[in-house]
């Protein structure tokens, strides 16, 4: 069975650039996240979907991040403009349904901002 | 949400019990607690899950008192490959809302 996919691994910008992150689901996966993870910390949840909805996005800085989940599969997330203290990795997860079901993660994407 | 609080770190040898103990004292009726793997470079691995009294799988066991003011995630016999960061999520039970991660406990294993 594949895995959650992601890309880019890594990324680096300059600050007030732009940057997307994709990421692609297991097949059959309702529920997909959105982490943010700092050297040193635990995830933090940025954006949950099921389908294509928003379940929680009450952590997501909505003046410069933006996801979608365009037809209930693929995501991607985006920082426009990205500020030193977005550097982290970012983390994707898909879980079956509901939030208590085991969440497979991807690798993630290491983003560094300049 | 419900906080939980773990240690930071711990050490142990090869081929010992590890037994790493969260507190979760406002853990609400249809929450679950839910542990994770974390090692270097790569994504959280789910380990086990449970609501009350034991769970054991391939991996791990979870013991849960009777007032579920806390949990522990015993690792039998571990090894080098069992270096990672655990964490220890309670989470609300109908899933309308995502677990949360704590700093988690960073397992050193010695040889």
């Amino acid at each position: 069975e594949a895995g959650v996919a992601q890309s880019p691994r890594y990324k680096i910008i300059e600050k007030r650039q732009s940057v997307a992150f994709w990421c692609n689901p297991i097949s059959g996966h309702a529920t997909l996240y959105w982490y943010q993870q700092i050297l040193g910390q635990g995830p933090k949840l940025l954006i949950q979907f099921q389908n294509n909805g928003v379940v929680d996005d009450s952590q997501l800085p909505k003046d410069r991040f933006s996801a979608e989940r365009l037809k209930g599969v693929d995501s991607t997330l985006k920082i426009q403009p990205a500020k030193l203290e977005d550097s982290a990795v970012y983390l994707c997860a898909s879980s079956l349904s509901i939030s208590t079901d085991t969440q497979y993660f991807g690798p993630g994407t290491r983003l560094t901002v300049l | 949400l419900a906080k939980t609080t773990q240690p930071i770190s711990m050490d142990s040898y090869e081929g010992q019990e590890v037994n790493i103990t969260c507190s979760h004292n406002n853990i609400a009726t249809n929450d679950y607690i839910t542990w994770y793997q974390q090692f270097p470079s790569q994504g959280p691995r789910f380990i086990i899950q449970g609501y009350k009294t034991k769970v054991t799988n391939e991996v791990a066991s979870l013991f849960i008192p009777a007032d579920r003011k806390s949990s522990t995630l015993s690792l039998p016999r571990v090894s080098l490959s069992d270096t990672a960061v655990y964490y220890c999520l309670v989470g609300e039970g109908t899933g309308r809302r995502a677990l949360t991660f704590g700093s988690g406990t960073r397992l050193q294993v010695q040889p």
